[in-house]
């Protein structure tokens, strides 16, 4: 099976764009999440999407948004960029919703805000 | 709310020496443990994981974890250290958050370095 696959890998932006990041998830798996990675916070939950549905979100601003469609592909975007956003920001499949099913993660994009 | 610390920043191990990459969590209930390895630029692989029984788990790549309940501790361990082994580690616990939904929570992550 194909892994988890994100587009793109590398952005540069600059700071006021809006950016879209996407994923595809590991055949047959409905769960999305997508998460931030930076070095100073390390790696925290954006949110998770379920049958085109959030069904949680972490702590950012309402500037980062996301949804799921119909084959499980995910979107997630960001408004009005700011520098801190400047992150890698990963993607997770999981078959399901329950709490022992693992996570698969994509490679990650790297976003650069200028 | 769910915590999950990892004590050390850095870990470094000669080759073929044992290595353990220490972990404990914070969770109301039952915990659901995992262990993830990152290379660099790249995405977390999934090593292994405790949902309930044994209370040592083996993984990939030789690697295995011994959750420990009274501790709050999910240790990762390995017998024998590889040069390739060396890699940023993070622990995760997972988590009831409502809504039907389990949220992963990551610790900040452990440098390994393995010496030739």
């Amino acid at each position: 099976k194909a892994g988890v696959t994100q587009t793109p890998r590398y952005l540069i932006k600059t700071r006021g764009q809006q950016v879209t990041l996407s994923c595809s998830p590991i055949s047959g798996h409905r769960s999305v999440s997508w998460y931030q990675q930076t070095p100073g916070q390390g790696l925290q939950f954006l949110f998770e999407y379920f049958s085109e549905t959030q069904r949680n979100k972490g702590n950012f601003p309402g500037r980062f948004s996301g949804r799921q469609f119909s084959n499980s592909r995910s979107e997630m975007n960001v408004s009005t960029l700011e520098l801190g956003d400047s992150a890698l920001y990963l993607c997770a499949s999981s078959q399901g919703q329950g709490a022992g099913n693992e996570q698969f993660f994509g490679p990650g994009t790297r976003l650069t805000v200028l | 709310a769910q915590s999950v610390a990892q004590p050390e920043d850095q870990v470094n191990v000669a080759e073929g020496n044992p290595l353990t990459v220490k972990c404990t969590y914070s969770v109301s209930g039952n915990p659901y443990l995992f262990w993830y390895v990152q290379y660099p630029n790249r995405g977390l692989q999934f090593l292994l994981k405790y949902i309930t029984g044994d209370n040592l788990v083996k993984g990939s790549y030789g690697f295995e974890a011994e959750f420990n309940k009274s501790q709050t501790s999910f240790h990762l361990k390995k017998p024998s250290a590889l040069v390739s082994d060396s890699a940023l580690y993070f622990c995760a616990v997972r988590a009831f958050s409502g809504a039907g939904s389990y949220q992963l929570t990551f610790g900040k992550g452990t440098k390994l370095s393995v010496i030739p």
